[in-house]
């Protein structure tokens, strides 16, 4: 069964202080993994999408990595409008047309 | 700017009445999906279109329901909500090639009493 496992499930940082948030997957093929930004009482917000180990991805403070087993999120020197829950998603081969299978996602806070 | 739009934010119905969810996109995209998402959970699909075909999820209860009457329009309808259908509900649409990413709405906050 295709899964996706993220950790921690929450994180706080003071601002300023770079950590990673773990993204863990078992799927049958993988068409893509896909990063996501929520914030509280609003849908998700498109972030990376990651095809092929070895591959990476930069945005402003954020930096995605994959290998075969898993992804990372790197926050680099992070302010306090990074506070979010990150999504992390994988698109399997073989399953409903472009589904993405969620992980329960990580629960960011940078304090000033 | 292209979008996806809920309406409403909000919805709070009665148990046992039925409610209707509606999303509309400018993106023109062929698919659009319906996920819903409990607090603290990872969003899970119930359905989606790809432009008229439906595709039902397996574990997707009898009691939702979903409509797609143009390229732009896809409503969700609960028939009987229960307490335990209390949730966010999103509306997403992708072009439906392989590997390309959902772009979400805001979500309807669904409250039953």
């Amino acid at each position: 069964e295709d899964q996706v496992t993220q950790s921690p499930e929450a994180l706080r940082l003071q601002e300023g202080e770079s950590s990673s948030l773990n993204c863990s997957y078992t799927v049958s093929g993988l068409r893509g993994l896909f990063w996501y930004r929520q914030d509280p009482g609003k849908g998700p917000e498109f972030l990376f999408t990651l095809y092929s180990a070895g591959e990476e991805k930069e945005k402003e403070r954020l930096k995605a990595t994959l290998t075969k087993k898993e992804s990372f999120l790197h926050i680099t020197a992070p302010k306090p409008e990074d506070s979010a829950t990150y999504l992390c998603a994988v698109q399997a081969y073989g399953g409903s047309q472009g589904n993405l299978i969620f992980g329960k996602g990580t629960k960011l806070s940078v304090k000033p | 700017d292209a979008m996806v739009i809920q309406n409403p934010r909000y919805q709070v119905t009665q148990f046992g009445k039925p409610v209707t969810l509606s999303c509309s996109q400018t993106l023109n995209h062929n698919v659009m999906y319906w996920y819903q998402q409990k607090s603290s959970q990872a969003p899970k699909l119930l359905f989606h279109y790809y432009d008229k075909d439906f595709n039902n999820e397996a574990d997707t209860p009898d009691n939702f329901q979903s409509r797609r009457p143009n390229t732009s329009f896809c409503f969700l309808d609960i028939r009987s909500p229960g307490l335990g259908d209390a949730a966010m509900y999103l509306c997403a649409t992708s072009i439906g090639t392989p590997g390309s990413p959902l772009h979400f709405g805001n979500g309807t906050r669904l409250t039953v009493t």
